[in-house]
């Protein structure tokens, strides 16, 4: 069976600093993986996607993730954070190999300070 | 059309009302999914329809009642719900796994 865990249910940063949000997942086959980033009172926007090749991915706003087998991890990144960051962020990964069930991680809320 | 458009975006039921919850997408997707997510909380899976047969049903209750009339459609049927089942919920639908396309949601209150 697969699972997500997120470290840090919130993170706070400074406007400009580097953003890392934590993910380790667990899976009995080859994972598809995924962040989604979600606005107050609205659903969520997928940033990116791993599903086979290059380990690095780059997804849209800035953010990219990096696929690490060895150590079961999907961090996502972004070198500055802007304001417009604010958000939750959730790692998630199929829970089967056919793809027909995602299941997400507890969720980050990450913080932007002026 | 990239977007899965999910209607209303807020409801407020009494305990003995009969609703309906639509979601609707067109990017030609086989496989559409509810999701229940309560404040804080990620969203929780209920329903996976494929190719318009309901494939899971993550034991959930009987109030709530899933349909899939064709393969862009999909319906949450609520019946004698409980202020608990306040949340939003959430539509999405996928091709093969590779990607899912979320709605915006519906906003449930249940007074």
């Amino acid at each position: 069976a697969q699972s997500v865990t997120q470290l840090g249910s919130h993170v706070s940063v400074s406007e400009g600093a580097l953003v890392l949000l934590r993910c380790n997942y667990s899976s009995s086959v080859p994972p598809y993986l995924f962040w989604y980033v979600q606005y107050p009172n609205q659903g969520l926007q997928l940033l990116l996607k791993y599903t086979t090749g290059a380990t690095l991915v780059k997804g849209i706003n800035g953010f990219e993730a990096e696929f690490k087998k060895s150590e079961t991890s999907f961090h996502l990144t972004k070198p500055s954070a802007h304001m417009s960051d604010a958000a939750e962020y959730f790692c998630a990964v199929t829970r089967d190999n056919a793809g027909n069930m995602l299941t997400f991680g507890g969720g980050t809320r990450l913080m932007v300070k002026p | 059309d990239t977007e899965v458009t999910q209607t209303p975006k807020h409801l407020v039921m009494g305990m003995t009302n009969k609703k309906s919850l639509k979601c609707e997408q067109h990017m030609g997707h086989r496989a559409m999914y509810w999701y229940k997510q309560k404040a804080k909380k990620p969203p929780e899976l209920m329903f996976v329809y494929s190719y318009e047969k309901l494939s899971i049903n993550e034991s959930v209750p009987s109030r709530f009642s899933p349909e899939c009339p064709n393969s862009s459609l999909l319906n949450l049927h609520l019946h004698a719900l409980q202020p608990e089942d306040s949340a939003l919920y959430l539509c999405a639908s996928s091709q093969d796994g590779y990607g899912y396309t979320f709605g915006s949601g519906t906003r449930l209150t249940v007074v």
